[in-house]
């Protein structure tokens, strides 16, 4: 496609219920990244992945959040046991492998756990 | 690691000129990226400077000092819908490994 897809929109979800969110890059972008956004708030930064290094974990905020990329493509954010905390917009988003080109991002996944 | 710092809210008028600050601490620099993002909406990118000094993109200009690690964003002639916040992103330099910081953004409001 033409930019980063990110699904579902939207997501309303029990409290303790998984959810998993989907990320489809821009073709040909090895790097991306997965940001929390809580409401009027800036961006938390979760996971990144580049190529076939191993991803950058430092951002998860607890072992119920998890991502993968299979085929250096799509990712997968999944959280497992969802609180009413987790609620927010999650944004992906994606740009080619050296620094200094910009990023390009998902029109996000509003999650509301209630 | 990154640290990123910029103030949370601005205000400023319809035709004015708004200064947005950022400042960085980074145990490598690559570049420093601005996005804009408004309400309910995924940010958008504004500019990238590597070199020191003014970048200019129509009412829109970018500044960097790597001395200083600070840079800012010009805003001229301010129209109601530059109202959105504006994110200040770092770019390391750490091999192949790069990851963007971005700062928590400073929300800009236009009033008439």
């Amino acid at each position: 496609g033409a930019g980063v897809s990110q699904s579902p929109s939207n997501k309303v979800t029990e409290k303790g219920k998984d959810v998993e969110l989907r990320c489809d890059p821009i073709s040909g972008h090895t790097a991306l990244y997965w940001y929390r956004q809580s409401l009027g708030q800036g961006l938390e930064f979760l996971i990144y992945f580049q190529g076939n290094s191993a991803p950058d974990k430092s951002g998860l905020p607890s072992d119920r959040f998890s991502a993968e990329r299979t085929g250096g493509s799509v990712s997968t954010l999944t959280i497992q046991r969802t609180q009413q905390e987790d609620s927010a917009v999650y944004l992906c988003a994606s740009s080619l492998a050296t620094a200094n080109t910009e990023a390009f991002f998902g029109q996000g996944t509003r999650l509301t756990v209630v | 690691g990154q640290n990123i710092d910029q103030p949370t809210e601005m205000t400023a008028t319809e035709g004015a000129i708004v200064q947005i600050n950022c400042t960085y601490q980074t145990s490598g620099f690559n570049g420093l990226f601005w996005y804009q993002q408004h309400a309910g909406e995924a940010p958008t990118f504004l500019s990238y400077n590597v070199l020191d000094g003014l970048e200019e993109k129509g009412r829109f200009s970018s500044f960097l000092s790597r001395s200083k690690g600070y840079s800012y964003l010009l805003l001229k002639e301010l129209q109601m819908k530059d109202s959105a916040s504006y994110l200040c992103a770092v770019s390391p330099n750490s091999g192949g490994y790069q990851k963007v910081t971005f700062g928590i953004g400073t929300k800009l409001q236009v009033i008439p």
